[in-house]
């Protein structure tokens, strides 16, 4: 399995310009999460998907922020427009259903290499 | 909402020596503790958890310890060693059902000097 992919890797960008991350997670995970990770705040939880289905967005910053999920294999997270502070290092992170056993790695998450978001 | 607080932000310490890394939850409910290590240029990774209705925890130099009644939870590094050196999360989890979150602190950074 290669694990959770992100891309791009590095982003680079001016502000006021558009940018969408994108996360494939393991195949036969059913929940995906985004996490925000800066010196400041750490790793913070942004949104969380069950089933493709968005279960909570409250920590999504503002309007500029949004993500989707169409379908099993495939998120983004994309910003409009960008601004400084939204430089950061963005995660992706898959699980396993609720409902198997904890043997076989119920509760883990399993993290992509991230996003490195700078807006210049 | 659950609030993760973790401490210390750094911390050096000389190969051999232990680390201790202490975090505390607010919310009451929450029933699943686990910690997870990021190496440099790397998403993290778990290393060990603890559920609720457990104490302590150990898997060979690695150990955590939860306090449900003070609502702390902490991580013991033993002899450690350079390959230790990384940055770590506390997190906190709430429920057993399909809809839960995962809270994170804000991470230690550990150096261990050789």
């Amino acid at each position: 399995d290669a694990g959770v992919i992100q891309s791009p890797r590095h982003e680079v960008t001016e502000m006021g310009q558009e940018v969408t991350l994108r996360c494939k997670p393991i195949s036969g995970h059913n929940s995906l999460f985004w996490y925000r990770q800066t010196m400041m705040r750490g790793l913070e939880l942004l949104i969380y998907f069950n089933n493709n289905v968005p279960i909570d967005d409250s920590g999504m910053p503002e309007d500029r922020f949004s993500a989707k999920m169409p379908n099993a294999s495939f998120s983004t997270l994309k910003i409009q427009p960008s601004e400084p502070r939204d430089s950061a290092v963005y995660f992706c992170a898959s699980r396993i259903p609720y409902g198997r056993t904890e043997s076989s790695g119920a509760n883990v998450l399993t993290f992509g290499a991230g996003s490195r978001l700078t807006v210049l | 909402g659950e609030n993760v607080e973790q401490h210390p932000s750094t911390l050096s310490v000389q190969e051999g020596d232990s680390a201790v890394i202490k975090c505390t939850y607010s919310d009451s409910a929450s029933n699943y503790f686990p910690w997870y290590k990021q190496e440099l240029g790397k998403g993290p990774q778990l290393i060990i958890d603890i559920r609720s209705n457990v104490g302590e925890k150990k898997d060979q130099r690695i150990a955590v310890t939860l306090n449900k009644t003070a609502k702390h939870f902490s991580l013991h590094i033993t002899e450690t060693q350079p390959e230790d050196s990384a940055v770590y999360f506390c997190a906190a989890r709430k429920g057993d059902s399909g809809t839960y979150k995962y809270i994170f602190g804000t991470g230690t950074r550990l150096k261990v000097l050789a």
